[in-house]
């Protein structure tokens, strides 16, 4: 009954590699994000999709490839990696539009993924 | 740049008292505050929040306080209790939550609740 999960846990691959990290989550939400947490530990976000529409995207270079087949999942291909593309990847989702609360409408996050590029 | 700053990397509280958890921002434009709490191997949890036109929201245990004329606000956990014990995340927005609402975060406070 996972909420948001996101697979792999953990990834650890050669500089150069092409990798994906998936993110479903079951909570019936419109819109998916996806977050990165650096080595100094800040959460900064990279993107967000609302019904499949990419809406949000924070210069993030372009060998980073987010893909939504459908609501309820948003997944991030990664080409050429780099040593700098080394950290903590989480997904999140939320209802857009209003609810009876404000924290109807706030991100729920995955468990997040460890990316290691060697 | 830091527009949410959490300048104390830790505190460690006795369990049963209070712990508090200090947050300031630079951009005037955030108008949404929210605490996020998250345990090591999980994704931050919401916790709490407040909108810019209160200065106080409470919920059990946990309290926030928002001072705007310091761009400066805090979580007030009482009593504190070993199972609080993680990192903490202040997080900021402009406007409504929705896709475009982009949340902005601190680099987090770990606190430790000694029994």
């Amino acid at each position: 009954d996972t909420a948001v999960s996101q697979t792999p846990k953990y990834l650890v691959t050669q500089m150069g590699n092409d990798k994906s990290i998936k993110c479903e989550q079951n909570l019936g939400h419109d819109t998916m994000y996806w977050y990165k947490q650096d080595s100094k530990k800040f959460l900064k976000i990279m993107f967000s999709y609302n019904n499949k529409e990419l809406i949000i995207n924070e210069t993030v270079p372009n060998r980073f490839s987010p893909k939504s087949p459908d609501k309820a999942h948003l997944n991030l291909h990664i080409n050429s990696l780099e040593l700098g593309d080394s950290a903590v990847y989480f997904c999140a989702s939320s209802r857009s539009g209003s609810g009876p609360s404000f924290s109807y409408n706030e991100q729920f996050f995955g468990p997040g993924t460890r990316l290691t590029v060697l | 740049d830091q527009q949410v700053k959490q300048n104390s990397p830790s505190l460690s509280v006795q369990e049963g008292r209070i712990s508090i958890l200090n947050c300031d921002y630079t951009n005037s434009m955030f108008d949404y505050f929210l605490w996020y709490k998250k345990y090591p191997a999980e994704g931050p949890t919401f916790l709490i929040s407040i909108s810019s036109i209160k200065d106080k929201n409470e919920d059990g245990r946990f309290t926030v306080f928002l001072n705007k004329s310091a761009k400066h606000l805090s979580l007030h956990i009482v009593p504190s209790q070993p199972g609080d014990s993680a990192v903490y995340f202040c997080a900021a927005r402009r406007g409504q939550p929705g896709a475009n609402s982009k949340l902005t975060f601190g680099k987090g406070i770990t606190l430790s609740v000694r029994p």
